[in-house]
């Protein structure tokens, strides 16, 4: 079964600065990734995705993630953060066969202060 | 008017207590999902179901069972609530995409449910 690992909970930031949410996952077989954005009070919607192709995947809101399959990791970058990008992020995987049954990691929240 | 619309939006209920979360979607979608969120945890799924006739368990299903109504309506019920099933409860959706496991999720707003 896969399995995915957010390295940091919370992660605080200073508007205008870069951020970097690290996310690494553990499959034997090909695998989808995606990130997900849960703000305050609201459901998850989706930032971005990898099924294929390029490694480098642009999503919503100016954020981007990185596919590294030798070493298993889907980061998460913004290289300048706002006070609205303030929310819980969420790492998630699925095997290619497995009809979008997400297994989700356990979350990093991102405070950006002024 | 939410595409994937949850009720009640919070609940508060006592040990042993029958509690039924709700779940609409206007998304014409014909896979449905129930998922718990727990701080540091994420989400784990409940149940799933990718058609009217098709119910499937997650991987903590104990103390829950689900009911796809109609192609629209995915229910969960918890028959004998426990303190430890308090959490943030999501119903999402999705369309099986270009090959299955390529759409994304549609959520709800979440149920929050307390059990005292």
């Amino acid at each position: 079964a896969q399995s995915v690992t957010q390295l940091d909970s919370q992660v605080p930031v200073f508007e205008e600065a870069p951020v970097e949410l690290r996310c690494n996952y553990s499959s034997s077989v090909s695998v989808y990734l995606f990130w997900y954005v849960q703000y305050p009070n609201q459901g998850l919607q989706l930032l971005l995705k990898y099924l294929s192709g390029s490694t480098l995947v642009k999503g919503i809101n100016g954020f981007e993630a990185e596919f590294n399959k030798s070493q298993t990791s889907f980061h998460l970058r913004k290289p300048s953060v706002h006070i609205s990008d303030t929310a819980e992020y969420f790492c998630a995987v699925t095997l290619k066969a497995a009809g979008n049954k997400l297994t989700f990691g356990g979350g990093t929240r991102v405070l950006v202060k002024p | 008017d939410a595409d994937v619309t949850q009720t009640p939006r919070n609940r508060i209920t006592k040990t042993g207590k029958r509690i039924m979360l709700e779940c609409s979607q206007t998304k014409g979608h014909d896979r449905m999902y129930w998922y718990r969120q727990d701080p540091g945890l994420g989400l784990r799924l409940i149940y799933y179901s990718f058609d009217v006739k098709d119910i499937n368990k997650g991987e903590i299903s104990d103390g829950y069972s689900v009911s796809r109504q109609a192609q629209a309506k995915f229910s969960l019920s918890l028959e004998s609530a426990i303190p430890n099933q308090t959490a943030l409860y999501f119903c999402a959706t999705s369309d099986p995409g270009v090959g299955a496991g390529t759409g994304e999720l549609f959520f709800g707003e979440g149920s929050r449910l307390t059990v005292l």
